[in-house]
């Protein structure tokens, strides 16, 4: 079955420097991979989605990579800020008639002043 | 636009009892999406509505969870007997119609259930 995997220790970084989070998935060729941000006591928010033809998507702080030889996704967040401390999830379509998310556990990341 | 609804936030029954969810979608959102998160394990589908119908329940862990959406709009989740192991965070998630693969999902804040 398919699998996905996230670094599941925090990841605690210097406020100002980048945030670099891995996705890597196996058993699966996704046409799409999204990575969603959760808070405590809140639903997964959507971030940015990412389609297998490409191999980059950036927006404003955020820049995504997808490399489908390595079957991984990088997840960079730069001049990171205190309030980008999150768990971050990464997330594949499974593209059956359904459309439904197939997720990671997701990774803790933790922006020190 | 109001985003997504879910009630209650928390609800602590014993096992063998009866717990319906609520979970209001966006509105003009045809799909909906049950998903649930068991202690230290990752968001897991349940199952997806399209309007009234159940296009994919293949992630119901059995027959004690019952899902509804009479008339497209809310729906409900009910477990009945509830045991143990159903306790977790139990998301709710709409989307626009489906006209591509492309498919944002807009998740609500969650209902925590705990059976003791």
């Amino acid at each position: 079955s398919q699998k996905i995997e996230q670094n599941s220790e925090a990841l605690n970084i210097q406020e100002g420097k980048t945030a670099t989070l891995t996705c890597n998935y196996t058993n699966y060729s996704p046409a799409y991979l999204q990575w969603y941000r959760q808070d405590p006591g809140r639903g997964p928010v959507f971030l940015l989605l990412i389609r297998e033809n490409e191999k980059e998507k950036r927006k404003e702080r955020l820049k995504v990579t997808f490399d489908t030889t390595l079957k991984q996704s990088l997840f960079h967040i730069t001049a990171s800020q205190p309030a980008d401390s999150a768990t971050y999830l990464c997330a594949l379509d499974w593209m059956d008639s359904s459309y439904k998310l197939i997720f990671g556990s997701g990774t803790r990341l933790l922006v020190r002043p | 636009e109001a985003g997504v609804t879910q009630f209650p936030s928390h609800s602590v029954i014993e096992k063998g009892q009866t717990v319906t969810l609520r979970c209001d979608p966006i509105s003009g959102h045809d799909n909906l999406y049950w998903y649930r998160r068991v202690m230290g394990k990752e968001i897991k589908f349940l199952l997806h509505f399209v309007k009234e119908s159940k296009q994919d329940e293949s992630g119901m862990p059995n027959n004690r969870f019952l899902a509804e959406r009479t008339g497209g709009t809310y729906s409900t989740l009910k477990v009945q007997p509830a045991e143990l192991e159903d306790s977790g965070v139990y998301f709710c998630a709409s989307s626009r119609t489906v006209l591509s693969s492309y498919n944002e999902q807009f998740f609500g804040p969650g209902t925590r259930l705990t059976v003791l």
